[in-house]
């Protein structure tokens, strides 16, 4: 079983739609958890971060978790073509500096 | 400034070749990262230093040697490398506490082919 999974996508919704990006991890001892954005031959870019369990909003994402399930996820509203990228979800351990990434999910926005 | 500078951006290397990447971040972060990403893959943790320290090495092989000479700069050293080698190296800084909350910000990458 690998540590970070996401669904690879593509996940195509339409412009101005909700994008709804999920995760599922391994290791009940993750306490933070990541959400980058990465366009393709670019670096990653973080977007959002959470640590307790509900939800959380930054503009138009929003970050939801779910320890009990293992399960976190990334809301987008009033998605653009412009978020059309990969979206990484990454976790860590309460102590140590290891970030392990997820497959990624590929999001694209049609206009 | 969340600013990490990799240099260079792009480089073509033969296989008796020795490089190295570098890698600088001026915002006071104590804990710095390598990262390696293949096409159409998540990036892959390195090697990771702490306090100037290397921490974690998650088993890379000995052609790649990373170097941190001070808080600010990390290089990896690059020799005698393997055409499956080419990649995406991605260096990144966090502000080294060990408490989990802390995020990782990435350089641009240098895009490296191994000929």
């Amino acid at each position: 079983q690998k540590e970070v999974e996401q669904n690879s996508g593509p996940l195509s919704v339409p412009e101005g739609a909700i994008a709804s990006l999920n995760c599922t991890y391994s290791d009940r001892v993750s306490q933070s958890f990541f959400w980058y954005r990465q366009y393709s031959g670019k670096s990653p870019e973080l977007i959002m971060s959470i640590y307790s369990n509900g939800d959380k909003e930054d503009g138009r994402f929003t970050a939801q978790l779910n320890k009990a399930s293992q399960y976190v996820s990334l809301l987008i509203r009033d998605s653009q073509p412009s978020d059309s990228a990969t979206y990484l979800c990454a976790v860590k351990r309460e102590y140590g500096n290891k970030l392990v990434f997820g497959a990624g999910t590929i999001l694209r926005v049609k206009s | 400034d969340t600013e990490v500078t990799q240099t260079p951006k792009h480089l073509v290397m033969g296989m008796t070749n020795k490089k190295s990447l570098k890698c600088e971040q001026h915002m006071g972060h104590r804990a710095m990262y390598w990262y390696k990403q293949k096409a159409k893959k998540p990036p892959e943790l390195m090697f990771v230093y702490s306090y100037e320290k290397l921490s974690i090495n998650e088993s890379v092989p000995s052609r790649f040697s990373p170097e941190c000479p001070n808080s600010s700069l990390l290089n990896l050293h690059l020799h005698a490398l393997q055409p499956e080698d080419s990649a995406l190296y991605l260096c990144a800084s966090s502000q080294g506490w060990t408490g989990g909350r802390e995020k990782l910000f990435f350089g641009s990458g240098t895009q490296l082919s191994v000929l």
